[in-house]
């Protein structure tokens, strides 16, 4: 099994301009999560969904948007990027809240 | 601002020691998790404790939890320079906050051959 896979895992992206980053589950999971990862402040949840056309906002949802049209895909879209938004973008999946997540292996994003 | 804090935020210890890491939570929960990530890597989960469990064991690891400090503390025993990553406790919480995992800042160990 595959697991939890994010496209792309780097990119270097210009102030402005907009992209979309994938996240992919095969283990059939309801609940999907996007975090950020900055040094010194843990993961801090981005969006997050229940369930297939589901998503609700997390701790820092904004300049972010998301969609959940599939069950085993998570979009993350950046509109309209910002330095600020420069860090490490992990995605990651379970099957209810009371099982383990599993993680992706993250997308490091720059935004010069 | 975030659901949990770890204390200490880093710990260096010698491999044989035992490594203690606690984390306070602000909101009632329905289980806690904790998990670890190595330098550059995604996390892995390493064990799950239900609001109605106080302990749990999974081979070095031992978890406590104590819903009326909202603090638990995750124990591991003889640690190993391969214990060497960052830990982290996440929260799931109850009736408006279900389904969302939140984590904590982390702790940085260090384990010294």
């Amino acid at each position: 099994n595959a697991g939890v896979t994010q496209t792309p895992k780097f990119r270097v992206l210009k102030t402005g301009q907009s992209m979309t980053l994938l996240c992919a589950q095969d283990m059939n999971h309801e609940y999907m999560y996007w975090y950020r990862q900055d040094p010194g402040m843990g993961l801090r949840l981005i969006h997050y969904s229940v369930g297939e056309g589901t998503t609700a906002k997390g701790e820092v949802p904004d300049g972010y948007n998301v969609s959940r049209l599939k069950k085993q895909n998570f979009l993350l879209g950046l509109e309209s990027a910002a330095p600020s938004q420069t860090s490490v973008y992990f995605c990651a999946s379970s099957d209810t809240p009371n099982t383990e997540a599993f993680f992706g292996q993250g997308t490091r994003l720059t935004v010069v | 601002s975030q659901q949990g804090e770890e204390d200490p935020q880093a710990l260096s210890i010698q491999e044989g020691e035992n490594a203690t890491m606690n984390c306070s939570y602000k909101t009632s929960i329905n289980n806690l998790q904790w998990y670890r990530q190595n330098s550059g890597r995604g996390l892995v989960h390493l064990i799950l404790i239900r609001s109605n469990e106080r302990e749990k064991h999974s081979g070095r690891l031992r978890v406590t939890l104590d819903t009326s400090k909202k603090s638990s503390s995750l124990l591991i025993t003889a640690s190993r320079a391969a214990d060497t990553a960052s830990y982290f406790c996440a929260t799931v919480g109850t009736s408006d906050s279900w389904g969302k995992l939140q984590f904590g800042a982390g702790t940085q160990v260090v384990v010294t051959p």
